[in-house]
Formats: C-alpha cells, sequence, structure tokens
C-alpha cells in the first residue's frame, strides 16, 4: 500500500511560536486528510484536502497541497497551550483503508 | 450521543488467555475498522469490514478475528494474548473509502 513520511517526529515550540508538519508521498495522491490527537485521546479529523495546489485555513490552521499531489503541510500560527496533541496525515482508502503517518507531536512550553 | 462507542475503555489481563472488545456506531456508516496504535503513537490499521468484504492487513496475526454481527456492530477478539498485544485500540468508522473516520475513544490493552 501507500506510504507517507511525516516530519518532524516531535516539535518543542514557545508558546506564541508557529509550528509546521509536513508530509510527503512518492506517489501522486487522491486526496490528504488531516487529524488531531489530544493527549490521552482519540484522532479527530480535521479537514482533507483534494486538488492540486489546495489551501485551506480554520482559524490558525492553515492546510496545503502541493502541485503535484505529493506533499502537504500544516501550519499553525501563534500556537496555544489548546493546540498541543499529535498531529497526523493520513492518505489512501479503498481496499487498503486509510494510512496514517507517525505524526509529529507538538509540544507547547508556556 | 456517542457516535463510536467502544468497550470497555481499559482491559488488563494475563498473557494467554481470550479477550474481545466491542464497538458500535449510530453514524449509519458503512465501513468500520480496527486500528492499533502502540506506545510510540504509530496507529496501524488492522482491518477493515463493510457488508460486502472484510480486508484484513496482513501482518496481523491470525489470533485476532473481527467480528460483525450486523452494519452498526463491529467486535475484535483476540485469542491467546501476548505481551506484545499491548496497546490501545481503536475503533473507527466512514461514511465510505476516503470519507473522514470517526474514532471511537480507544481500549488501552494491557497483557501482563
Amino acid at each position: 500500500g501507500q506510504q507517507v513520511m511525516q516530519i518532524p517526529q516531535y516539535q518543542h515550540v514557545q508558546e506564541g511560536e508557529d509550528f509546521t508538519t509536513y508530509c510527503n508521498s512518492s506517489t501522486t495522491l487522491s486526496n490528504i486528510q488531516w487529524y488531531k490527537q489530544r493527549p490521552g485521546g482519540h484522532p479527530v479529523f480535521l479537514i482533507q484536502l483534494v486538488k492540486s495546489g489546495e489551501v485551506k485555513k480554520q482559524k490558525r490552521l492553515t492546510f496545503q497541497f502541493g502541485e503535484a499531489k505529493k506533499n502537504s503541510s500544516l501550519h499553525i500560527t501563534a500556537t496555544q497551550t489548546t493546540d498541543v496533541g499529535t498531529y497526523f496525515c493520513v492518505i489512501g482508502g479503498g481496499a487498503d483503508g486509510l494510512t496514517f503517518g507517525k505524526g509529529t507531536h507538538l509540544i507547547i512550553q508556556p | 450521543d456517542t457516535a463510536v462507542s467502544q468497550t470497555p475503555k481499559y482491559l488488563v489481563t494475563q498473557m494467554g488467555n481470550d479477550k474481545s472488545i466491542k464497538c458500535e456506531q449510530n453514524l449509519g456508516h458503512d465501513t468500520m475498522y480496527w486500528y492499533k496504535q502502540d506506545s510510540k503513537k504509530f496507529l496501524k490499521i488492522m482491518f477493515s469490514y463493510n457488508n460486502k468484504e472484510l480486508i484484513i492487513n496482513e501482518t496481523v496475526p491470525n489470533r485476532f478475528s473481527p467480528k460483525s454481527p450486523d452494519k452498526a456492530h463491529l467486535n475484535l477478539h483476540i485469542n491467546s494474548l501476548e505481551l506484545g498485544d499491548s496497546a490501545v485500540y481503536f475503533c473507527a468508522s466512514s461514511q465510505r473509502d476516503h470519507s473522514p473516520l470517526h474514532f471511537g475513544n480507544g481500549t488501552r490493552l494491557t497483557v501482563t
């Protein structure tokens, strides 16, 4: 099945700083989804990107899908303590199901 | 109303035992899944199932078996538990392929 590389694995930031996580695939993707998992919680769907070069915003979160549909990023502006958690990109679907990246753990220091 | 519910939340058991985890979804979704999350938070799909077919991740030991009495339920039965089975198991559902996943709260399994 398809695989996706997600970096960084861990990111420490001071509250108020920006944060970005990246996902890269060697194959062209039909779509990519992003999820957030709070500590002790379950993954929660954030957004799905489908179109080449697509950019979507949710308040302080900006999601991008690359022109070649092989990479994606999630950027958080001015992080807050509520942003703490693990962010996953997710690809695939169909018979193989959805495949999760290894996640980026965001740690925020007040 | 909980959309995807799974029980129990915690499960502590000894090696060699057999256990089951139950999952129910009230979203009317066609497809249900089991994911395993290890201590490093890696999420791996174990099974996907709709009313037509069961897709098994080939890396899953045959000690694990999903059982679906109907479209709204997908239970996970585990035989002869091993220490390495300790993890958090998440049930999820989606309307169709490529649709967003809705997760249950997870079952933390500890095998001693």
